[in-house]
């Protein structure tokens, strides 16, 4: 597709259950990203993938979150056991090349997030 | 570790007015500076991408500026619009396309 499509819009969970999102790259994409926003527009990265492999983790909570990327299936991010701090709004990003390749590869396109209510 | 800091945090302008926002970032060894715009409850849309290697960047009425060295960028926006109305945010890019970003400006262009 030509645009990052992200699912569901919309989750609300109570705490210390499992929320998951998905999140289908830009066909061509070979890496892929994800943020958490919380207030005040502070974007955090969690994690990136070079195609189906982790790119970049070191912005993952070492417990309760994992993400994946397999084959001919949409990216996502799980969270187990969600806390009330994990409320937020999470963005899928995706683009052509890595950082050190061509201007026009590194464009980062962004999907329209998943906002994560824990209550 | 790098920090990228944006002023002002927000600015209110009537319409026709040019504007800057700034962008400084504390690590210079940077590939790439993107500038994003958000509309609220929306993703981030790319507005400029300045490669490390570049000065600027143009599109449209908006003109991105790079100074490495003192590692600052600025948004230009030439003749404001009520429609520019958004958060605008900058982002430096590392290694493996990984952003960081600063709080944000928002910016309300007034009819």
């Amino acid at each position: 597709g030509e645009e990052v499509a992200q699912t569901p819009k919309h989750l609300v969970r109570g705490e210390g259950q499992k929320a998951k999102l998905y999140c289908a790259p830009i066909k061509g994409h070979s890496y892929v990203f994800w943020y958490q926003q919380v207030l005040k527009n502070e974007f955090k990265f969690l994690i990136s993938f070079q195609n189906e492999n982790v790119f970049d983790e070191t912005g993952m909570p070492k417990e309760r979150f994992s993400a994946k990327c397999l084959p001919n299936s949409p990216c996502s991010l799980e969270i187990q056991a969600t806390k009330l701090e994990d409320s937020a709004v999470y963005f899928c990003a995706s683009s052509h090349l890595g950082s050190a390749q061509g201007a026009t590869g590194n464009t980062i396109y962004f999907g329209e997030g998943s906002w994560l209510t824990v209550v | 570790k790098q920090e990228v800091t944006q002023i002002p945090a927000a600015l209110s302008v009537p319409e026709g007015e040019n504007l800057v926002l700034n962008c400084s970032f504390t690590d210079s060894a940077i590939y790439n500076l993107q500038w994003f715009r958000q509309d609220p409850g929306k993703g981030l849309t790319s507005l400029l991408l300045i490669q490390s290697s570049q000065r600027e960047q143009t599109s449209g009425r908006l003109n991105a500026s790079l100074d490495k060295s003192s590692g600052r960028s600025t948004l230009y926006i030439a003749a404001s619009q009520p429609g520019d109305s958004a958060t605008y945010l900058c982002a430096s890019t590392g290694r493996g396309n990984k952003l960081v970003f600063g709080a944000g400006t928002i910016l309300r262009v007034k009819s």
